[in-house]
């Protein structure tokens, strides 16, 4: 079964709005990674998280870790139509083979 | 220099027919990934190479599927005899290490018809 879930499947919100997005995961972790897919092409990574690290921020990016309940969350804030795109989960169970999750479709409405 | 690019970045086959896809992962990137992904779906592991160690082909769904890399530099991979099921866009990623960010390429999107 997949290492990481992402939920919701689908979110619809305004533009200015926060989106925040969560990743459950099954076993342990060395990091975390968010990505994001705009048409169905290549990923874009967003921000690695280590199983050390609690928070991290890249601009209007924050990301949380919980190893705790095994639990991720990616929160954009001031949302915008460019931010459009689904987002990607993906964890290393402490191997070398990340496992990415279904994603979540983000739609960004002006 | 550039990011990972593959080619072709799309492809349209007829069922039966043998297909080559091409990775070129970023130079000095020593770990490279291919993945699967259908529509509307995550991404499926397929092969991960890793310098000049045997590869981990556990992700290939059939002995139809194979892979090759050269030392720390290109990357093939070949579908035999496809089938419908095996139309997808399919994902070559890289990294300086197993522990690091994977850096993706734009896909090649596969239509077997």
């Amino acid at each position: 079964s997949q290492q990481g879930e992402e939920d919701p499947q689908a979110l619809s919100i305004q533009e200015g709005e926060n989106a925040t997005m969560n990743c459950s995961y099954k076993t342990s972790i060395n990091n975390l990674q968010w990505y994001r897919q705009n048409s169905g092409r290549g990923l874009v990574h967003l921000i690695l998280i280590r199983s050390n690290e609690r928070e991290k921020h890249s601009g209007r990016l924050r990301v949380t870790l919980d190893t705790s309940k095994k639990s991720s969350s990616l929160l954009i804030t001031a949302s915008r139509a460019a931010d459009t795109a689904s987002y990607f989960c993906a964890t290393d169970g402490r191997t070398y083979k990340y496992i990415f999750g279904t994603g979540t479709r983000l739609k960004v409405l002006a | 220099g550039a990011g990972v690019s593959q080619s072709p970045s799309n492809k349209v086959t007829e069922k039966g027919k043998d297909v080559e896809l091409r990775c070129d992962p970023i130079s000095g990137h020593t770990a490279l990934y291919w993945y699967r992904q259908r529509l509307g779906q995550g991404l499926e592991f397929l092969i991960y190479f890793q310098g000049n160690s045997a590869p981990d082909k556990s992700g290939l769904p059939s002995d139809r599927f194979s892979a090759e890399r050269t030392g720390e530099s290109v990357s093939t991979l070949t579908i035999q005899r496809t089938q419908q099921e095996d139309s997808a866009v399919y994902l070559c990623a890289s990294s300086s290490s197993r522990l690091d960010t994977q850096y993706f390429g734009p896909g090649t999107r596969l239509t077997v018809l």
